[in-house]
């Protein structure tokens, strides 16, 4: 496939519990974003991967979230002793550089019952 | 917060042509805008770039004033399909030039 890749699509996990949700990029993209939506809203910059390193992770809304780009390729984000409050969906994106077209997976749907 | 400012929703019917008018008083000199399409349970799309006057591809066209502190999305001839959310982004200099999202405008094409 030549699109970005995310898994699971789905994944229900309980308040307190650990979580790690995946992307693939588009092969040659050493851009990689991650945002996260909530139910009729925009999405919300999360992290920004320049190759393996985050070049900005501003986004990060507390110290339980973390990001890894480990060979500027997939990426994973994990997220620490969920909360009800981080039920969203959870977007990947990546492009050829920062400032390039964005192009984004269809994201994974976390609920925190 | 979100540098643009736009519609919360429209309505239209199949077959006209909808227009999407977006504020960003205040665009950088060097900031290009960006429109993106959502539909549900899908990420967003790319739709169309400009910087000045007007670019057209085969999905829509962009109108940009001479100031830059407007843009207008036009989509020609809409069908059903194209219910959609519509994003116009422009790079946040305060974050990085990221591009950040804001609401949207949530198009709902009638029959």
């Amino acid at each position: 496939g030549a699109g970005v890749s995310q898994t699971p699509s789905n994944k229900v996990t309980e308040k307190g519990k650990y979580v790690e949700l995946r992307c693939d990029p588009i092969s040659g993209h050493t851009a990689l974003y991650w945002y996260r939506q909530s139910l009729g809203q925009g999405p919300e910059f999360l992290i920004y991967f320049q190759g393996t390193g985050a070049a900005d992770d501003s986004g990060l809304p507390n110290d339980r979230f973390f990001a890894v780009r480990p060979e500027g390729s997939v990426s994973t984000l994990k997220i620490q002793r969920t909360e009800r409050g981080d039920s969203a969906v959870y977007l990947c994106a990546s492009s050829q550089g920062q400032g390039e077209k964005l192009f984004f997976g269809s994201g994974t749907q976390l609920s925190v019952l | 917060l979100a540098k643009t400012t736009q519609p919360i929703s429209m309505d239209s019917y199949e077959g006209q042509e909808v227009n999407i008018t977006c504020s960003h008083n205040n665009i950088a000199t060097n900031d290009y805008i960006t429109w993106y399409q959502q539909f549900p349970s899908q990420g967003p799309r790319f739709i169309i770039q400009g910087y000045k006057t007007k670019v057209t591809n085969e999905v829509a066209s962009l109108f940009i004033p001479a100031d830059r502190k407007s843009s207008t999305l036009s989509l020609p001839r809409v069908s059903l399909s194209d219910t959609a959310v519509y994003y116009c982004l422009v790079p946040d200099n305060n974050a990085g030039n990221m591009l950040t999202f804001g609401g949207g405008t949530r198009l709902m094409v009638k029959p």
